[in-house]
């Protein structure tokens, strides 16, 4: 099987970088994803890392460390529209076998 | 270009009613799922598709059918709804970028919010 571990609730403040870690454990794997969603709206992908190392795009980047089975998204500039919630997941156990940690709610603050 | 789109928005059932919740992707992408999304949780992966006329179960294929008889389209059938079903229902798609890589998911819908009574 597989789970996945990240905080419930972050808080930061504008401007500032924040880190959102995940842990995971999986009987396949073929890499990590993240996804933003905001209230009442449809996850959106941010990244995908399937080696070890970072990811950059834009503001956003994304480590794995396949090794410990860890991996984090790491927001930087933080602005208020950056308040959501972040999922990883991991791909792996088959095609499409995707499983979602139960996310991190960010809150920038002023 | 429209992307993935869903329809219901919305719906209310009784119980024991069957509905078939739509999904339709204008990108040729050869993968498709469907999601239910339940408060304080990630999304659970119901059933999916990787191109017309292949389906597989996910993490939580009971009470749902699909089938994938186009590329564009990959309806989710309720056979007799539960209260339990009461959910966020997202579909989404990604297109195989080589043969035989595992692909996750890149474009979702915006959601159909199901209630069962």
């Amino acid at each position: 099987g597989q789970s996945l571990e990240q905080p419930s609730e972050v808080t930061a403040v504008e401007g500032a970088i924040v880190q959102i870690n995940c842990t995971y454990q999986t009987s396949g794997f073929y890499g990590l994803s993240w996804y933003q969603q905001h209230d009442g709206g449809a996850p959106t992908f941010l990244s995908y890392n399937a080696l070890d190392g970072l990811e950059e795009t834009g503001r956003f980047s994304s480590f794995l460390s396949r090794s410990d089975s860890y991996g984090y998204l790491l927001l930087q500039e933080l602005q208020m529209k950056d308040s959501a919630s972040y999922f990883c997941a991991v791909l792996g156990g088959g095609y499409q076998k995707v499983t979602f940690g139960i996310g991190t709610k960010l809150q920038v603050i002023p | 270009n429209a992307g993935v789109t869903q329809t219901p928005k919305f719906q209310v059932l009784k119980t024991g009613q069957s509905m078939t919740l739509q999904c339709a992707q204008d990108m040729n992408h050869e993968y498709m799922s469907w999601y239910r999304q339940d408060p304080g949780m990630g999304l659970r992966l119901i059933h999916y598709s990787v191109g017309a006329g292949i389906t597989d179960q996910g993490e939580v294929p009971n009470g749902y059918n699909v089938s994938r008889s186009t590329t564009e389209d990959f309806p989710l059938r309720l056979l007799s709804a539960a209260p339990s079903q009461t959910s966020v229902y997202f579909c989404a798609s990604s297109k195989r970028e080589r043969t035989g890589e595992q692909n996750q998911p890149q474009h979702f819908g915006d959601g159909t919010r199901l209630s069962i009574l």
